[in-house]
């Protein structure tokens, strides 16, 4: 198994350019996650999925979208880019709830010039 | 609201001592407490986790953490620390009554020297 796996690794981007953040799990898991990461600080949730077609915002939404059309896939959606939005992004799935064991894709690093 | 504290951003040790990594958190109701690790330029990876139960638990790579209702912590322990364990450690936890979402700490550094 492949795991959770992120596209692309690293991507610059200018203020308001758009672009696609890929996420992918082969484990058959129903929850799907969107992490951001800002230096020196923790993980905080964008959006989250708990199954195909079921989306629900975390904590940090604004500026971004997500969809589910599939149990595989969980892509991320900037649609202006922000400075604000240079993070490295985190992609995670587990198998039924908040409670399981989340496994973490290697990450994406964006930088909005 | 829930939130989780890590007062140390960094905590140095030698190799072959004991290490603890500092957690403490507050929530409204029970408490759901989890401890990943991340190595430079890879995801986080789970430790482990305490639910209900035995307030001592056991996870990944000798690492073990302690529950204490009463000082709201969760401090991660190891009773050898590697040169290998150089990692970033995040607390996370999740409030039974605050739906979906896990709440993490600002990590700590940990550095074992040899």
């Amino acid at each position: 198994n492949a795991g959770v796996t992120q596209t692309p690794k690293f991507r610059i981007l200018k203020i308001g350019q758009s672009m696609t953040l890929q996420c992918a799990q082969d484990m058959n898991h129903n929850y799907m996650y969107w992490y951001r990461q800002d230096p020196g600080m923790g993980l905080k949730l964008i959006y989250y999925s708990v199954g195909a077609g079921i989306t629900d915002k975390g904590e940090v939404p604004n500026g971004y979208n997500v969809s589910r059309s599939t149990t595989e896939d969980f892509p991320l959606r900037l649609e202006l880019a922000a400075p604000s939005q240079t993070s490295v992004y985190f992609c995670a799935s587990s198998y039924s709830s908040l409670l399981d064991t989340q496994y973490f894709g290697p990450g994406t690093r964006l930088t909005v010039l | 609201a829930q939130s989780v504290a890590q007062p140390e951003d960094q905590v140095n040790v030698a190799e072959g001592n004991p290490l603890t990594v500092k957690c403490t958190y507050s929530v409204s109701g029970n408490p759901y407490l989890f401890w990943y690790v991340q190595y430079p330029n890879r995801g986080l990876q789970f430790l482990l986790k305490y639910i209900t139960g035995d307030n001592l638990v056991k996870g990944s790579y000798g690492f073990e953490a302690e529950f204490n209702k009463s000082q709201t912590s969760f401090h991660l322990k190891k009773p050898s620390a590697l040169v290998s364990d150089s990692a970033l450690y995040f607390c996370a936890v999740r409030d039974e009554n605050a739906g979906n979402m896990l709440t993490f700490g600002g990590g700590t550094r940990l550095m074992v020297k040899p």
